[in-house]
């Protein structure tokens, strides 16, 4: 199945920095690629995803690049405040054996006032 | 509109006996998933269904039986619990396979 590697496992930030989280995958056909927030206690969220035909999105604060080549893409969290503090995961679609999700370990991410 | 929920909450149970968790979406999606969250390994999948009277096995199904009789219900089996099963449990649901997931809030589970 899909191998996903996320790093680092945990970010520490200043209020008002960036943030930059990097995952790569082994199967050359996933073609979805989503991020998910997780704060603490609740349930995971989408809060942006990509798919292979383009190489970058934006929405508000935050970004992900692709790059298929490479066989990685990047979640950017800009001008980051307490509130993006939370675990954050990426996951790639595995085009075969009936499309699963699969998840990176995630990235702890804290930012400090 | 309830979404996807998950009962119970939290469960302790001793090695050895068994119960089931439920799941119940109301948004009529097709694909529906269990996952096991444990610290630093990420969200594994446990199971899925992809329609009613469907399942199917995903990373991690040792241990696990699941039903979808009801296309909105999705229920995880632990027939005969180990310690290694302590961990948090969460359903979720799609429309489609590349269409974001809809998770439930989750079950912790501590098997003694």
């Amino acid at each position: 199945g899909e191998n996903v590697e996320q790093h680092p496992s945990t970010l520490s930030v200043q209020e008002g920095d960036s943030a930059v989280i990097k995952c790569t995958y082994s199967d050359s056909a996933s073609n979805y690629f989503p991020w998910y927030k997780q704060e603490l206690g609740k349930r995971p969220q989408l809060i942006i995803d990509i798919r292979s035909n383009v190489g970058e999105k934006k929405d508000q604060r935050i970004a992900v690049t692709l790059n298929k080549t490479a066989k990685h893409f990047s979640l950017h969290i800009t001008e980051t405040q307490p509130e993006d503090s939370a675990v954050y995961f990426c996951a790639a679609l595995w085009l075969f054996n009936d499309y699963k999700l699969s998840f990176g370990a995630g990235t702890t991410v804290t930012v400090r006032a | 509109n309830a979404g996807v929920t998950q009962t119970p909450k939290f469960r302790v149970l001793k090695t050895g006996q068994s119960m089931t968790l439920l799941c119940a979406q109301d948004m009529n999606h097709e694909y529906m998933y269990w996952y096991r969250q444990d610290p630093g390994m990420g969200l594994r999948l446990i199971h899925y269904s992809v329609g009613e009277g469907t399942t199917a096995k995903g990373e991690v199904p040792d241990g696990y039986n699941v039903s979808r009789l009801k296309k909105q219900n999705f229920l995880l089996g632990l027939e005969s619990a180990a310690p290694s099963q302590t961990s948090v449990y969460f359903c979720a649901s799609n429309n489609e396979v590349d269409s974001p997931l809809h998770f439930g809030n989750g079950t912790r589970l501590t098997v003694t």
